[in-house]
C-alpha cells in the first residue's frame, strides 16, 4: 500500500544536539512538506519542497533544515538553534496537478530532555 | 495574511446529537479550496470533507456537512447523529491560490455517551 512513513515515532534529545526526522512517501508525489503541531495553534509549515533538490521556507523554518535528494525522502534536521523544539511533527506529501489532496504521515513526537 | 480562525477551542455533546464546529478564513484569493480534517487520538490527520470555493453547492459526506458562505469567508462542518469514533481534535483548513495548505488553531471534540 502507498503511504507516508515517518521515522522514529518518539524521539527524544539532548539540549545543543542535532537530531533528524525521516519522512519517506512510495506514492510517486512530488511535493513534500514539513509542519509543525503545538497544542492551540494547530499545524504550521516549517519547509516544503516541489521538486527534487530544491525547497522553500514556510513560516517557521528557523532552526530546521532539510534536504530533497531523493522524490521519496524529505528529511527534517532540528538544529541547536532551534529554541522549543519539542513539538509533533508531521510530514505530508501531495501529486503536483492535485495540490488539495494531501497524505500526512503518522508523526513523531520530539522531547528534548 | 492567509488565515484561519476556530473560535471553538473545545465542544462537547452527546451521542446521537448534532454538532457545528464553526470555521472563518481571510484571503484577498478567488480560487481556493476548504477541508476539515480529523485527528483522532492516534494523531493521524483524516481528511473528513472538502469544498471547492467556486462551487456554491455545499460539500456532504455520510454524517458530515459544511455550510460555505463565500461572502462571509465562513466554512462550518456539522455532524449529524454523532458517535463516540467522532471524538478528535478537528482542524479547518485551505489552500489559498496555489499556495500551501494553511490551518486552523483545532477544536477539541468530545463525544459523551
Amino acid at each position: 500500500d502507498g503511504g507516508i512513513t515517518q521515522s522514529p515515532k518518539y524521539l527524544f534529545r539532548k539540549e545543543g544536539q542535532n537530531v533528524t526526522l525521516s519522512c519517506e512517501q512510495n506514492l510517486n508525489h512530488d511535493a513534500m512538506y514539513w509542519y509543525r503541531q503545538d497544542p492551540g495553534q494547530g499545524l504550521r509549515l516549517i519547509y516544503y519542497s516541489q521538486i527534487v533538490n530544491d525547497f522553500q521556507k514556510g513560516d517557521i523554518a528557523e532552526g530546521y533544515s532539510v534536504s530533497r535528494e531523493k522524490k521519496e525522502s524529505f528529511p527534517l534536521t532540528v538544529t541547536s538553534a532551534q529554541k522549543n523544539p519539542t513539538a509533533f511533527y508531521l510530514c505530508a506529501s501531495t501529486a503536483s496537478r492535485q495540490v488539495w489532496g494531501y497524505t500526512f504521515g503518522s508523526g513523531t513526537r520530539l522531547t528534548v530532555v | 495574511a492567509q488565515t484561519v480562525t476556530q473560535s471553538q477551542p473545545e465542544m462537547s455533546v452527546q451521542e446521537a446529537e448534532t454538532v457545528t464546529l464553526s470555521c472563518t478564513y481571510d484571503t484577498s484569493e478567488n480560487n481556493y479550496y476548504l477541508f476539515w480534517y480529523k485527528q483522532p487520538p492516534s494523531r493521524q490527520m483524516i481528511l473528513v470533507i472538502r469544498q471547492e470555493a467556486y462551487k456554491q453547492q455545499n460539500a456532504t459526506e455520510n454524517r458530515f456537512s459544511v455550510n460555505f458562505q463565500k461572502a462571509a469567508k465562513s466554512f462550518s462542518l456539522k455532524i449529524s447523529d454523532s458517535q463516540l469514533g467522532d471524538t478528535a481534535m478537528y482542524f479547518c483548513a485551505f489552500i489559498p491560490g496555489a499556495q500551501k495548505l494553511v490551518f486552523g488553531q483545532g477544536t477539541r471534540l468530545t463525544i459523551n455517551p
